[in-house]
């Protein structure tokens, strides 16, 4: 069973256009939950971490639902420079763990003029 | 901004030869990580390491594998034997705590084995 799971994209949009991103996690044991982002040959960086009350980074809006083991993200008003695969990353962070990030295979998404 | 870089961007090697790949974690980070993707496929977790010893490894990082903190700044995967799946590439990650599990990832090493 796969550990993250996400959309497998990839998701062609226009600029202006509001897209989502679902994931689940097969463990209800995880403790921490984030969006990366990675650009193409890149290191994977950092968008913003999740929490169960839901956040919002200007544009960019991440909801957890631990019950159902369902982590979104939405991109609203989309930029060509938000074209990137997006990353769905879990982590344990359980005992004496540092906590290893789990990662999904990511959500490809290409932003069109 | 303080960032992880790591050398070389790119190393090609023969099956069976040794390698080494550098890391410089950000200076104030105590736990350092290696991760890698092989191409077209997702980032999997190798190896965490603190205080000088390994914490946490994957089913992935066999005995072929090995890392090192040599000095206050380097931290180094070394893999012993390559192997032709051993080609990806090689993140490195560092964190400033335990709780504060946001990796900051270097720009990675792309391993090419022939």
């Amino acid at each position: 069973r796969k550990e993250v799971e996400q959309d497998p994209g990839p998701f062609n949009v226009p600029e202006g256009a509001t897209v989502a991103f679902n994931c689940t996690y097969s463990n209800s044991a995880s403790q921490s939950f984030f969006w990366y982002r990675q650009d193409c040959r890149k290191e994977p960086k950092l968008l913003m971490s999740v929490y169960s009350s839901g956040n919002e980074d200007g544009r960019f809006t991440a909801q957890l639902n631990r019950a159902s083991q369902y982590i979104s993200l939405l991109i609203r008003d989309s930029k060509l420079s938000d074209s990137a695969t997006y990353l769905c990353v879990v982590n344990m962070n359980y005992g004496g763990s540092q906590g290893n990030l789990i990662f999904g295979k990511g959500t490809k998404l290409s932003v069109k003029p | 901004e303080p960032e992880v870089t790591q050398t070389p961007s790119h190393q090609v090697t023969q099956m069976g030869q040794e390698v080494i790949l550098r890391c410089v974690p950000i200076s104030n980070h105590l736990y350092f990580y290696w991760y890698r993707q092989i191409l077209g496929q997702k980032v999997e977790f190798l190896v965490s390491f603190y205080n000088n010893e390994i914490s946490e490894k994957s089913e992935i990082f066999d005995d072929q594998f090995s890392v090192e903190r040599p000095d206050g700044s380097n931290f180094t995967l070394k893999i012993r034997s390559t192997k032709l799946e051993d080609s990806a590439m090689y993140f490195c990650a560092s964190s400033r705590t335990e709780m504060n599990t946001e990796a900051f990832f270097g720009q990675g090493t792309r391993l090419t084995v022939v």
